[in-house]
C-alpha cells in the first residue's frame, strides 16, 4: 500500500503565527491532494485540495503549496486562530479511482492565545 | 453533515458478539465507504461500495463484512468481534472528485 507521510504529529502555536503541516507521497499516479480538518467528536471535512498542474493553492487563510518533483505538498495555515485547533489530514489518490485513497496519520493542531 | 447518519454513536459489546455499524444517507450517492480511525495511523479504508450489491475491499477488510440492499443504507459487521476492532468507526460518500468526501458523525466502538 503506497503510503503518505505527515509531519509534524503535534504542533503548538501562537494565536497569529503561521501553521505549517508538510505531507509527501510515492506513488506519482496520485493527482488530488485534499486536507481534512477535524475537531473532537466530528468527523473530518474537506477542508480545501490542490491538483498537481498548480503551485499553490489559497483558499482564505489556508493555503496548499504543491511541489511535484519533489513529491510533497503542504497546508499553510495564517493568522492561526483558536478556532483552528483541530487534527488536520492529508491525502491523496488518483483522480480517476474512487477506492484509492491514502490518508496520512494526520497532525494535531493546537493554536494558544 | 450532508445528509449521513451514522448508527449507534456508541457502542459497547463483549469480545466475540457480532455488531453491525449503519450508515445513511439521503442523497442518493453512488460511492459509500467505511474507515477505522486510530491514533497514528490516520484512516483506513475498510470496504467500499459503488452501488447497490456492488461492495469491495478495502486495506483492512479482515473480520469485517458489508451489505448494501439500498442505495441508501450501508451496514457494517463484524461477525465476532475482538479487542483490535476497538475504534471510532467513520462512514463516508464520495462528493466531487475522488477524494473529496463527506464524512458521517462516527461510531465510537469499544470491544471489552
Amino acid at each position: 500500500q503506497q503510503q503518505v507521510k505527515q509531519s509534524p504529529q503535534s504542533l503548538i502555536v501562537q494565536k497569529g503565527g503561521i501553521s505549517i503541516i508538510n505531507c509527501a507521497y510515492e506513488n506519482t499516479a496520485f493527482d488530488y491532494f485534499p486536507w481534512y480538518q477535524q475537531f473532537p467528536g466530528k468527523g473530518p471535512a474537506l477542508l480545501i485540495a490542490i491538483r498537481p498542474d498548480v503551485s499553490e493553492k489559497k483558499e482564505g487563510r489556508f493555503t496548499i503549496s504543491f511541489n511535484k518533483s519533489a513529491k510533497q505538498f503542504s497546508l499553510h495555515i495564517m493568522d492561526s486562530q483558536p478556532g483552528d485547533s483541530a487534527t488536520y489530514f492529508c491525502a491523496a489518490s488518483p483522480e480517476t479511482s474512487y477506492d484509492k485513497v491514502i490518508f496520512g496519520p494526520g497532525t494535531s493542531l493546537s493554536v494558544i492565545p | 453533515d450532508a445528509g449521513i447518519t451514522q448508527s449507534p454513536r456508541h457502542k459497547v459489546t463483549e469480545t466475540g458478539t457480532p455488531v453491525t455499524l449503519r450508515c445513511h444517507q439521503t442523497e442518493n450517492h453512488r460511492y459509500m465507504y467505511w474507515y477505522r480511525q486510530d491514533p497514528g495511523h490516520g484512516l483506513r479504508l475498510i470496504h467500499y461500495s459503488y452501488g447497490v450489491k456492488d461492495t469491495d475491499k478495502g486495506e483492512v477488510s479482515d473480520g469485517y463484512s458489508v451489505s448494501r440492499s439500498k442505495t441508501e443504507d450501508f451496514l457494517l459487521t463484524l461477525e465476532s468481534a475482538t479487542s483490535s476492532q476497538t475504534s471510532v468507526y467513520f462512514c463516508a460518500i464520495a462528493q466531487g472528485a475522488p477524494g473529496g468526501y463527506t464524512f458521517g458523525s462516527g461510531t465510537r466502538l469499544t470491544v471489552v
